[in-house]
């Protein structure tokens, strides 16, 4: 039962442009959000989170929006460059014992961003 | 920032053999201590929660006497995968958490048993 899904394998995006990363989750418990960047042979690193009560946390060239009632987060990243090529990580968990609690992952996204 | 070191980051083993992974806290004290493990194309799954102190807690289908996790002190926890068998090759990954300042992640582990 995967709790928390992202639907796209793989997105190429011409450098430059608007990243759009999607990520859906059905476990109404989640309440906080969370996405990572992650090369091959490493582990995830911590990009930008968001907790349910806000619609959108923005970081930089990150910028994360959620739909609670859709159970649905974005990560656009803009202006893209070849360094974020990777693959990202959405991941979920509940706010209220986080740190002790685990993350539920995605199934990740390989980006390609195209020079 | 928060670092956690963890090695081998690469290991290969005969199969029958076992192997300890060691993850560690560099700069702070970790209150509970996560193993994933990572399927090719796949997502991260969780294989158990440790916390200092106290047993791990293993997630549903994880064979908590073939993947023996010991989290003896605050900055050090070790997953030992023993007796190993091809179907164990896998990239395992260990989290370290500061309680409500988050998440840091080790490097990962390759583990190949040949």
């Amino acid at each position: 039962d995967q709790q928390v899904k992202q639907n796209s394998p793989s997105l190429s995006v011409q450098e430059g442009r608007i990243s759009i990363l999607n990520c859906d989750y059905t476990n109404s418990m989640f309440d906080y959000f969370l996405w990572y960047k992650k090369y091959p042979a490493e582990g995830p690193t911590f990009l930008i989170s968001i907790s349910s009560i806000k619609d959108k946390n923005e970081d930089g060239r990150f910028t994360v929006f959620l739909n609670k009632s859709a159970k649905h987060l974005s990560l656009h990243i803009v202006p893209s460059q070849p360094g974020d090529s990777a693959v990202y990580f959405c991941a979920a968990t509940g706010i209220s014992n986080f740190g002790n609690e685990k993350l539920t992952f995605g199934t990740g996204t390989r980006l390609t961003i195209i020079p | 920032g928060a670092v956690v070191s963890q090695h081998p980051s690469r290991v290969i083993c005969k199969s029958g053999t076992s192997v300890k992974i060691e993850c560690r806290s560099l700069d702070f004290q970790a209150t509970t201590m996560f193993w994933y493990r990572q399927f090719p194309k796949q997502s991260l799954m969780l294989m158990a929660t440790s916390n200092e102190g106290s047993k791990a807690t293993y997630e549903q289908g994880v064979e908590k006497d073939k993947f023996l996790i010991n989290h003896a002190s605050l900055t050090l926890s070790t997953l030992t995968v023993t007796s190993a068998h091809p179907e164990d090759s896998s990239f395992y990954i260990c989290s370290a958490s500061q309680g409500s300042d988050g998440y840091t992640f080790g490097s990962g582990t390759r583990l190949t048993v040949v």
